[in-house]
């Protein structure tokens, strides 16, 4: 069983509309979690990296979340824009770097 | 430009046949890794580098080779391929070793083994 489970697997929105993207880990011990954004056709980016102590970050329209007691972090996309649609991978560091199997997200006009 | 470079991003071969895909990063990292990416499974770590002549085995090694004689480049060497290494494979590499540090990806190789 993967220690990082995102959800849901694939997402349809059409443009201007916010979504929330889920990571839960069962990663031990937790050193952080970073999401990344994956174009069709490149390699993913990271976006946010998120430590223990922190609760929310924000990068533009892409606000990350951590819930370290529940082990719990989401990635909540404000008014949406076609150049949003990609996959989306969370990955989650403990002695290892453990990956999400990723969400993909399509945003329509 | 700071940059991972794979090559070739395509590539179609039969079983048996040896090649390898090329990985340069121009960024000084000492650290370099190998991904597969298939529908469903994520990506999953391959082998990495800590630095020039050190290297070891990810979740899934078998049936590749990789060796780090330069600190820029990280080659993958699949010496037999088969049907089931059919898959995306990206490089990575980031400032230090890889738990938790940025990693940046290059754009990929699809690979198909016919």
């Amino acid at each position: 069983k993967n220690q990082v489970e995102q959800s849901p697997q694939s997402l349809i929105i059409l443009e201007g509309k916010n979504c929330t993207l889920q990571c839960n880990y069962t990663v031990s011990p937790f050193s952080n979690l970073r999401w990344y954004k994956q174009d069709t056709g490149r390699g993913p980016v990271s976006l946010t990296i998120m430590t223990f102590s922190e609760n929310t970050k924000s990068n533009g329209r892409y606000t990350a979340t951590l819930d370290a007691d529940t082990k719990q972090s989401s990635l909540h996309i404000t008014a949406s824009q076609l150049s949003d649609s990609a996959s989306y991978i969370c990955v989650v560091s403990a002695d290892d770097m453990r990956f999400g199997a990723g969400t993909r997200l399509t945003v329509k006009p | 430009e700071a940059q991972v470079t794979q090559n070739p991003r395509y590539l179609i071969t039969v079983t048996g046949k040896k090649l390898t895909v090329t990985c340069s990063q121009n960024m000084n990292h000492e650290y370099m890794s190998w991904y597969r990416q298939d529908p469903g499974l994520g990506l999953r770590q391959i082998y990495y580098s800590m630095n020039v002549e050190v290297t070891d085995k990810g979740d899934v090694p078998e049936g590749y080779k990789v060796s780090r004689k330069e600190k820029r480049n990280f080659p993958l060497i699949l010496e037999s391929p088969s049907p089931n290494q059919t898959s995306l494979y990206f490089c990575a590499s980031s400032f230090r070793q890889g738990i938790g540090e940025k990693l940046f990806f290059g754009s990929g190789t699809q690979l198909s083994v016919l």
